[in-house]
């Protein structure tokens, strides 16, 4: 089984509609993390949550909002999507310095 | 200017030539090093790890950081088309782990 789980892979969605995106992780680490991709843009933090009580915003959360379930649950979610919200999404678990990524969810708003 | 400059390519080799990929980067708190390897349609998958300066050899694969000029490299040996794929540099401090990345790199080896 994969250690870094994402649901779903795939999504459409249409503008102002209220979007959740499920990561779960299995390698017992407390720092999990929510990045977007996008061409030409590399890997930009959403969110990061270093333990259940503890979560902290990256360098672009407006619009973005989490929710940290337990050790080995994080979730984003997008209040009401819009278009330049479609990229897609990885969620991370990591210790020290390095980090373990999902499979990714490939997000659409039309 | 970007904390993380990477040059996105595309670059492309024939098959057994050595591939060269380098980043470089501003923030001399970076500690952490790291390339990771994204497959199309895939999660990045972490390839190298090095801490502070130095090299780090695993099979075909070498990294090196050179903090003095704020510059890390990749080097492939041996190239195969199963090395296809972005690269991807990331790199943190030490005080705080979130991972700076820079944009990737695509490589394509010919068979």
């Amino acid at each position: 089984d994969a250690d870094v789980t994402q649901t779903p892979r795939n999504r459409i969605t249409k503008t102002g509609k209220r979007i959740m995106l499920e990561c779960s992780q299995t390698k017992g680490h407390d720092r999990m993390y929510w990045y977007r991709q996008d061409p030409g843009l590399g890997l930009r933090l959403i969110y990061y949550s270093f333990d259940v009580k503890d979560i902290n915003k990256g360098e672009i959360s407006d619009g973005y909002s989490v929710s940290r379930q337990a050790q080995a649950k994080f979730s984003l979610s997008l209040e009401s999507a819009i278009p330049n919200q479609t990229a897609l999404y990885f969620c991370a678990t990591g210790s020290t310095g390095t980090q373990y990524f999902g499979p990714g969810t490939r997000l659409t708003v039309l | 200017q970007k904390e993380v400059e990477q040059d996105p390519g595309p670059l492309s080799v024939p098959e057994g030539a050595i591939v060269s990929l380098n980043c470089t980067y501003s923030n001399s708190a970076f500690q952490y090093f790291m390339w990771y390897r994204q497959y199309s349609r895939k999660g990045p998958e972490l390839l190298m790890y090095t801490y502070s300066s130095g090299n780090k050899e695993d099979g075909r694969f070498t990294a090196q950081v050179d903090k003095s000029s704020k510059y890390i490299s990749l080097f492939i040996r041996d190239s195969q088309p199963s090395d296809s794929a972005t690269y991807l540099c990331a790199m943190s401090a030490s005080n705080d782990y979130k991972l700076s990345f820079g944009a990737g790199t695509t490589v394509t080896v010919r068979a």
